[in-house]
C-alpha cells in the first residue's frame, strides 16, 4: 500500500521564477492538503482540495496555486517566487474530510530560492 | 482564534525511560480533533496518535498516550520506554471545524526531543 509520495525531493530556483510541485495521495484517499514549512517553525496550511475543487484556503497570497485532477493526484503552483517562498511544502492526504480524519503526510519537496 | 502552544522548545530523556511533551489549544469549538506526528531529520511528518474532543478516554498507540484534560485544553504526549528512534521534532495539531469546515490542521511550533544512551 503506497503511501504519499511527492516529486521533487529537491528543488533550486531563482527570484521571480515559477515552480510546480506534484503529490500522489494515499491508496485510497480522495483530498490533498498542502502546507509550508519555514525552517524551525511549523506547517502552515496553504489549501485543501477536494473533489477537484479548493475547499478552504490559508494566508497566502494568490501567487500560490493548485490543482487537482480527476485520479487525486494534486499540484502547487507558486508563480513569482520570492526568497521567503524557501521552505518544505508538504503534501497531505485523506480520505473526505469527516472530524477526525487522519491527514497522512509525504515526505515533502524542499524548495531553496536564490 | 484557535492556537496550538508547545512551550518546550528541546526536552531530552534517557533511553528507555519515559517523558512527556507538553501541548496546550485554544479555541471557542465544542467540536474538534487533536493530533501528534513525529518529524525525523528527513522531514517526513508521521502521524503518531489521535483523540477527539467527545472521547472520554485518553487516546494510546502502542508507547504512545495523548493525556487529554479538556477543561485545562491540555493534550500532552507520553512517550513511554524511550528509544534512541525517538529523537526527532514533535508537533501537536488541532483540526476543525474551523468555519464551517474540517479542513486544515494547525500546529504548535513543535518540540525537539533528544534521547540519549
Amino acid at each position: 500500500d503506497a503511501g504519499v509520495t511527492q516529486s521533487p525531493t529537491h528543488l533550486i530556483k531563482t527570484r521571480g521564477q515559477q515552480v510546480t510541485l506534484r503529490c500522489s495521495p494515499k491508496s485510497g484517499h480522495d483530498t490533498v492538503s498542502w502546507y509550508q514549512q519555514a525552517l524551525g517553525q511549523g506547517p502552515q496550511f496553504i489549501f485543501q482540495y477536494y473533489e477537484e475543487e479548493e475547499r478552504q484556503r490559508g494566508n497566502f497570497p494568490d501567487r500560490f496555486s493548485g490543482h487537482q485532477f480527476p485520479n487525486y493526484s494534486s499540484e502547487l503552483n507558486v508563480n513569482a517566487l520570492l526568497l521567503g517562498d524557501s521552505a518544505l511544502y508538504l503534501c497531505a492526504s485523506s480520505f473526505r474530510d469527516t472530524q477526525g480524519e487522519t491527514q497522512y503526510f509525504g515526505p515533502g519537496t524542499r524548495l531553496l530560492v536564490l | 482564534a484557535q492556537k496550538i502552544t508547545q512551550t518546550q522548545p528541546g526536552m531530552f530523556v534517557q533511553e528507555k525511560e519515559a517523558v512527556t511533551l507538553d501541548c496546550t489549544y485554544d479555541t471557542s469549538d465544542q467540536s474538534y480533533g487533536l493530533f501528534w506526528y513525529k518529524q525525523p531529520s528527513s522531514g517526513e511528518m508521521i502521524f503518531l496518535i489521535y483523540q477527539g474532543s467527545y472521547d472520554e478516554q485518553n487516546a494510546t498507540e502502542g508507547r504512545y498516550s495523548l493525556n487529554f484534560q479538556k477543561a485545562r485544553k491540555s493534550a500532552n504526549l507520553v512517550i513511554s520506554a524511550s528509544q534512541l528512534g525517538d529523537s526527532a521534532m514533535y508537533f501537536c495539531a488541532m483540526r476543525g471545524p474551523f468555519r464551517g469546515g474540517y479542513n486544515k490542521l494547525i500546529f504548535g511550533a513543535g518540540t525537539r526531543l533528544a534521547v540519549h544512551p
